[in-house]
């Protein structure tokens, strides 16, 4: 692995399923950030870490929830999938939260709730 | 509240110079990043300023002016491969970051 990945690619869902974004990091960043990315929209920021073993909710945290076990992986789940999550999800990392941080991005997931 | 507006599409010539300009307003100041994103793939880091004045970086270049809550980027010598959405990004006062929708650029020969 280098930098950062995100699984799965793309992903069809029926609403009202349970779907987990995967996102790992091999960089030993500190801080962690799960976007949704909207045509006509900026990224927003969904939930966030600062450190291993703490989350911040974002802009847009409803019906999203976060976890950070270790460094590398910080999964994103949507516990009860609506259409309105259709988007494309980014996960992101810096080497820490304050000041200057350039944030990594991973390739995107495209998820679709029918 | 807290606000990135930035022109949504722009065209421009292979070869020629464009500006792409920025307008910020954050809860507090913590700098102000360009990023750059290719249809269907991530954004990647162009540049970052937190004091007044020009940054260069190659072909690119960025201003950041924090008195008028205003930045842009300058792109010099276009190439076709610069065709991207460039998206401007303020960081705020909990040190997040308040990104602006993107500025599509389309490069003509």
């Amino acid at each position: 692995i280098a930098g950062i990945t995100q699984a799965p690619t793309s992903q069809i869902l029926a609403a009202g399923r349970r779907m987990t974004l995967r996102c790992t990091q091999d960089m030993r960043h500190n801080a962690m950030y799960w976007y949704r990315q909207d045509l006509g929209l900026g990224l927003r920021l969904i939930h966030y870490s600062n450190t291993a073993g703490t989350t911040g909710k974002g802009e847009v945290p409803d019906g999203y929830s976060v976890s950070r076990a270790n460094t590398d992986d910080f999964p994103l789940t949507l516990a009860s999938a609506v259409p309105s999550q259709t988007s494309v999800y980014f996960c992101a990392s810096s080497e820490n939260s304050g000041g200057y941080n350039e944030q990594f991005f991973g390739p995107g997931t495209r998820l679709t709730v029918l | 509240g807290q606000n990135i507006d930035q022109p949504t599409e722009m065209t421009a010539t292979e070869g020629a110079i464009v500006q792409i300009n920025c307008t910020y307003q954050t809860s507090g100041f913590n700098g102000l990043f360009w990023y750059q994103q290719h249809a269907g793939e991530a954004p990647t880091f162009l540049s970052y300023n937190v004091l007044d004045g020009l940054e260069e970086k190659g072909r690119f270049s960025s201003f950041l002016s924090r008195s008028k809550g205003y930045s842009y980027l300058l792109l010099k010598e276009l190439q076709m491969k610069d065709s991207a959405s460039y998206l401007c990004a303020g960081g705020d006062s909990n040190y997040q970051l308040i990104w602006g929708a993107g500025t599509k650029l389309i490069i003509k020969p």
